[in-house]
């Protein structure tokens, strides 16, 4: 069965560090994957989705960048992080032609 | 990019009772999703409707999607606090091979005891 990770779980980090989520996939081979932010119980925005090693499509600018080094890794970076990049972030695979499977999240805190 | 509108965006219930969420646009949905989504926790697909005036049950979970195809309720009978959450619906946005969602910003739910 397919299973997604994310980590790390929490993360609190002053204003102007670097950031750096990650998100794997296990039992499954060349997923589309998904970055979203969510504020705090509200809708997901999506930030940028994969649809392959190499390939990132980035749905609105900000701050932040994504990479996916391997088929079933998908991560999140920022190289100087804001008061705004405050969320909780999840991480999704494409199951189905539209059904997404979601890992965990992050809830990151930027003092 | 189409604009989801759900309503209300809070819902505060004692237990038993029943309830209705909805999820609206001005223009026609493709087809629509339903997720849960628990404190802490990534949403879970509910239910997905594709046919105008589609009726899905799932337990006391009663889903209805619009004529129309532009609008869509979520119904619970006699809701438990496990039913606490946040409701989100959601629309594909451009094609399958994408298979990118565009979310409505939710409804939160609280069944107290």
């Amino acid at each position: 069965s397919q299973t997604i990770h994310q980590w790390p779980a929490t993360l609190v980090q002053p204003v102007g560090s670097p950031l750096s989520l990650e998100c794997t996939v296990e039992g499954t081979s060349n997923p589309n994957l998904y970055w979203y932010r969510q504020a705090a119980g509200r809708g997901l925005q999506l930030l940028f989705y994969s649809v392959g090693i190499g390939q990132i499509s980035s749905e609105v600018p900000q701050n932040l960048s994504a990479s996916r080094p391997q088929d079933r890794q998908f991560i999140l970076s920022s190289k100087k992080l804001l008061l705004s990049d405050s969320g909780f972030y999840l991480c999704a695979w494409k199951g189905g032609p539209w059904e997404q499977f979601f890992g965990p999240g992050t809830r990151l805190t930027v003092l | 990019t189409q604009l989801l509108e759900q309503s209300p965006q809070f819902l505060s219930i004692q237990e038993g009772e029943n309830l209705t969420v909805y999820c609206n646009s001005s223009s026609v949905f493709s087809s629509l999703q339903w997720y849960r989504q628990e404190p802490g926790e990534g949403p879970v697909l509910l239910v997905t409707v594709v046919t105008g005036g589609e009726v899905k049950k799932l337990k006391r979970l009663t889903f209805q999607f619009g004529d129309a195809r532009k609008d869509s309720s979520l119904h619970i009978t006699a809701a438990q606090p496990g039913d606490t959450g946040l409701y989100l619906c959601a629309e594909p946005a451009g094609g399958t091979s994408y298979g990118k969602l565009t979310f409505g910003q939710g409804t939160i739910l609280t069944v107290h005891p």
